[in-house]
């Protein structure tokens, strides 16, 4: 069975600081994907990033970069100087194929909160 | 332009009742799903549709009846509304069937309130 932990339910920090959510999963599919959502106050999902699971090589968009590791089925994500408009929760999910069709697992989220 | 739409965005109503929460898409997504997020956050796929065709569905109770008029659009049918039913339902949609890498759009969500 395919299953996504985010062990971190709370996180607090002050702006411009640095802040990894980490996210790991299990899944015996050969081929996945996984997914990085946020979920802003406002409470609509928005999608950040997707990674396939045979290309680990790390991925930067400006203060967001996320750490793939296949070795340690880890998929982490990091905000580099952290600014208030980050607090949200932010979801890990993985993709596969179940019945024809593809299945998204998502973990229990991390809410974040970056403080002024 | 919205790319995934839901009305209406809050509803609140009494125990016994029946609802609907409405979804489209205008994205030309083969595939759209329903998910429920509890008051815990935790998000869980109900339904998934491929082109009108009902392809997912999970442990959810007969009272929930999804209706896919065409494959733009995707609707939640609900009876006899229970006080654990309260949540906030996500429609979304993806390109293709049936692809693990294909990226899921979600609506901006419906508060559903049972009282």
């Amino acid at each position: 069975a395919q299953k996504v932990t985010q062990a971190q339910t709370e996180i607090s920090v002050v702006e411009k600081e640095d802040v990894t959510l980490d996210c790991v999963y299990e899944t015996r599919d050969t081929t996945y994907y996984l997914f990085w959502y946020k979920q802003p106050p406002s409470g609509e999902l928005v999608f950040l990033i997707r990674r396939n699971s045979f290309d680990e090589q790390n991925e930067i968009s400006g203060r967001y970069s996320w750490n793939f590791q296949k070795s340690t089925s880890s998929f982490n994500f990091t905000i580099t100087a952290s600014q208030v408009v980050d607090s949200a929760v932010y979801f890990c999910a993985l993709s596969g194929v179940i019945q024809g069709a593809q299945k998204l697992v998502f973990g229990q989220g991390t809410r974040l909160t970056i403080n002024p | 332009d919205t790319a995934v739409s839901q009305t209406p965005k809050y509803l609140v109503t009494q125990m016994g009742n029946d609802k609907s929460i409405k979804c489209e898409q205008n994205l030309g997504h083969d595939t759209m799903y329903w998910y429920k997020q509890d008051s815990k956050k935790f998000l869980k796929i109900m339904f998934s549709y491929n082109n009108k065709e009902l392809i997912i569905n999970e442990t959810v109770p007969n009272r929930f009846s999804p209706k896919s008029p065409d494959k733009a659009h995707l609707n939640l049918h609900i009876n006899s509304l229970e006080l654990g039913d309260s949540a906030v339902y996500f429609c979304a949609s993806s390109r293709l069937f049936g692809r693990a890498a294909d990226t899921q759009y979600f609506g901006p969500g419906t508060r559903l309130t049972v009282l």
